[in-house]
């Protein structure tokens, strides 16, 4: 079965020090993946997504992401965690021969202390 | 462009009843999905949509119906609501004309309370 894993239900960091969110997948052909995040009582923000091309991707806000095809990881990282990045963050993967259809993990949470 | 709208913002229905969850977009985006968003479970896909007129059911289908007869809007009907309907709901689109790779946009959700 398709699936996205999100191994950790929540990420404590504190500010100023980098930060990483885990997610790994299980997809038939390549991997389509995305980041969104999402604040309290808000809705999915797209943060950033691999394709094709360099496995490292950088999106909004300072993040970056890293594709390892042989680990079939999309880890979400930030050199400097700001307490504003405190949220709900969520891998999707978008299998092959999909319509458009997203597959998420459970999510992570992140919370950055000062 | 005002991206993708979702009302009402939150609704308490009382089990039976029926309600429409109405979605709208403005960016001429052919796919169109509803997703339900429960604690510790993720956003599941309910129905999806690939233009007007075609509809398909995703994970989770029972108890909901949809129909797309414009490319802007994908209302979302619960029939006969229950409480295990009680979750936030997301409306989301995006282009399909570059394949896998087009990014899908959220509305702002609505949460919805059965009693």
């Amino acid at each position: 079965a398709q699936s996205v894993a999100q191994p950790e239900d929540q990420v404590n960091v504190a500010e100023g020090n980098p930060l990483t969110v885990k997610c790994t997948y299980s997809v038939s052909g390549n991997p389509y993946l995305f980041w969104y995040v999402q604040y309290p009582n808000r809705g999915l923000q797209f943060l950033l997504k691999y394709i094709t091309g360099d496995n490292l991707v950088k999106g909004s806000y300072g993040f970056e992401a890293e594709f390892n095809k042989s680990q079939t990881s999309f880890h979400l990282k930030k050199p400097s965690a700001l307490v504003s990045d405190s949220a709900l963050y969520f891998c999707a993967v978008r299998p092959g021969g999909s319509q458009g259809n997203l597959i998420f993990g459970k999510g992570t949470k992140l919370s950055v202390k000062p | 462009n005002a991206g993708v709208t979702q009302t009402p913002k939150f609704q308490v229905l009382k089990t039976g009843q029926s309600m429409t969850l109405q979605c709208a977009q403005d960016m001429n985006h052919e796919y169109m999905s509803w997703y339900r968003q429960d604690p510790g479970m993720g956003l599941r896909l309910i129905h999806y949509s690939v233009g007007a007129g075609i509809t398909d059911q995703g994970e989770v289908p029972n108890g909901y119906n949809v129909s797309r007869s414009t490319t802007e809007d994908f209302p979302l009907r619960l029939l006969s609501a229950a409480p295990s309907q009680t979750s936030v709901y997301f409306c989301a689109s995006s282009l399909m004309s570059s394949g896998r790779g087009e990014t899908q946009y959220f509305g702002p959700g609505t949460r919805l309370l059965v009693l």
